[in-house]
């Protein structure tokens, strides 16, 4: 069975960093480019980064270029996100999600860790 | 403000049919394949469609995707109780270099 399961999210204040990871299991996990994917509150759904299967290629969302970094560690089945010089627009729900290529947000997705960007 | 526009609500009685509409561009609808998904309250996103008309395993039969030009349809046939939920479309775009989405549709069965 897939299982995405993110953790790291909680409160931080504007200009703060955070760290997301995503823990990956039930599937080959160095066979699937990675994606991350938020949902502010009340709103749809935006995405934010993907890697490729071996880490060689990022795509990222204009907005958070330069201050979002997506990583993954296939030794370990993880997926990260470091987040930096939060603003208060970043808060969202932030889901993990696996991606048969670049161009698919998701098949299989977590059940989401929370961010809160608040002074 | 989503790339993709959808209607931000639909809605039918049980049995009916119905159809979300998912509108886009040359460089996102009209060049690349469109992904659905269903988001149930307080859940993650499921995949419905995949490949503009492709049901993953699992998924009803009652679910249908289609596209013409740059917009593309849902349809849901034989409306549950259970479909009650919000939509999502999502397509590549070339000109953005990134998936895009919809706005979501919230599906309400009367």
């Amino acid at each position: 069975e897939v299982r995405l399961v993110e953790s790291g999210g909680g409160l931080v204040q504007p200009g703060g960093s955070l760290r997301l990871s995503c823990a990956a299991s039930g599937f080959t996990f160095t066979t699937y480019y990675m994606n991350w994917v938020r949902q502010a509150p009340g709103k749809g759904l935006e995405w934010v980064a993907n890697i490729k299967q071996d880490g060689s290629e990022e795509y990222y969302l204009d907005s958070v270029k330069g201050r979002f970094t997506i990583s993954r560690d296939n030794t370990q089945d993880s997926l990260f996100l470091q987040m930096n010089s939060l603003r208060a627009e970043d808060t969202a729900v932030y889901y993990c999600a696996r991606g048969e290529d670049y161009d698919d947000p998701g098949d299989y997705w977590g059940q989401g860790t929370l961010v809160t960007v608040s002074s | 403000q989503s790339v993709l526009t959808q209607p931000p609500s639909a809605s039918g009685t049980p049995g009916q049919r119905v159809t979300i509409s998912c509108s886009g561009s040359s460089s996102n609808i009209g060049s690349n394949t469109v992904i659905w998904y269903q988001q149930l309250p307080g859940t993650a996103p499921k995949l419905l469609i995949y490949g503009t008309n492709q049901r993953p395993s699992g998924v009803p039969d009652r679910f249908s995707g289609s596209r013409s030009g740059t917009s593309a349809s849902l349809a849901i046939s034989g409306l549950q109780s259970e479909d009650e939920a919000d939509y999502y479309c999502a397509a590549w775009d070339d000109s953005l270099n990134g998936p895009v989405f919809g706005g979501g549709t919230k599906l309400t069965v009367l």
